[in-house]
């Protein structure tokens, strides 16, 4: 297990497309992160789960952005009707509960134009 | 409501000298700080962790101080090397584990 893989890198797409990443854990870890990082910013959660739970969800998080986990493995996350506003980094990152550190895959950058 | 905060947003070092990093939280809940550091087109690599009751945790060239009553840490690197140039982010756990980041520090570290 060489750590979180984030899949695609990189995507462009026209706005109002609808666009989905996915996000490998580390294969023991019980929880999986969902942050975005925009540029000058750090990161910013937007959800997690715990298991195939998803137990919070950031006011950031609108109507159009959805994320699953339904084998308390993978992940997706679903952007609908993408808005400029949503170009950013977007993060997974997995822990096992309890531990401290939360360990980031490389990111699926997204440009919307 | 930025409840963690780094005010410096780089820093430039010599190398073999100290780096110190500073960060600020208003979030009296938190229980752990961590430190991660970002190169470009990478996501964040954990760096080095304190648990709230502690005031001091080192990890080689890394040395995390916490003050509780200023709401206040840092982060040393000594002696800084050119390798350590890339952003570091300050980061505060809460509940669920969910971490709250700063704005983060581009350090510099000149040969």
């Amino acid at each position: 297990d060489t750590g979180v893989s984030q899949d695609p890198r990189h995507k462009i797409t026209k706005r109002g497309q609808n666009v989905t990443f996915r996000c490998d854990p580390i294969s023991e870890h019980n929880r999986l992160y969902w942050y975005r990082q925009t540029l000058g910013q750090g990161p910013e959660f937007l959800t997690y789960f715990q298991n195939e739970a998803q137990l919070e969800k950031s006011r950031l998080l609108s109507d159009r952005f959805s994320a699953e986990r339904p084998k308390g493995s993978f992940s997706t996350l679903e952007i609908q009707r993408t808005e400029q506003g949503d170009s950013a980094m977007y993060l997974c990152a997995s822990s096992f509960s309890g531990n401290t550190e939360a360990f980031f895959g490389q990111g699926t950058r997204l440009t919307v134009v | 409501d930025q409840q963690v905060k780094q005010n410096s947003p780089s820093l430039s070092v010599q190398e073999g000298r100290i780096s110190i990093l500073n960060c600020d939280y208003t979030n009296s809940m938190f229980d752990y700080f961590l430190w991660y550091k970002k190169y470009p087109a990478e996501g964040p690599t954990f760096l080095i962790s304190i648990s709230s009751i502690k005031d001091k945790n080192e990890d080689g060239r890394f040395t995390v101080f916490l003050n509780k009553s200023a709401k206040h840490l840092s982060l040393h690197i000594v002696p800084s090397q050119p390798g350590d140039s890339a952003v570091y982010f300050c980061a505060a756990r809460s509940s669920g584990d969910k971490l709250t980041f700063g704005t983060g520090t581009r350090l510099a570290v000149r040969p």
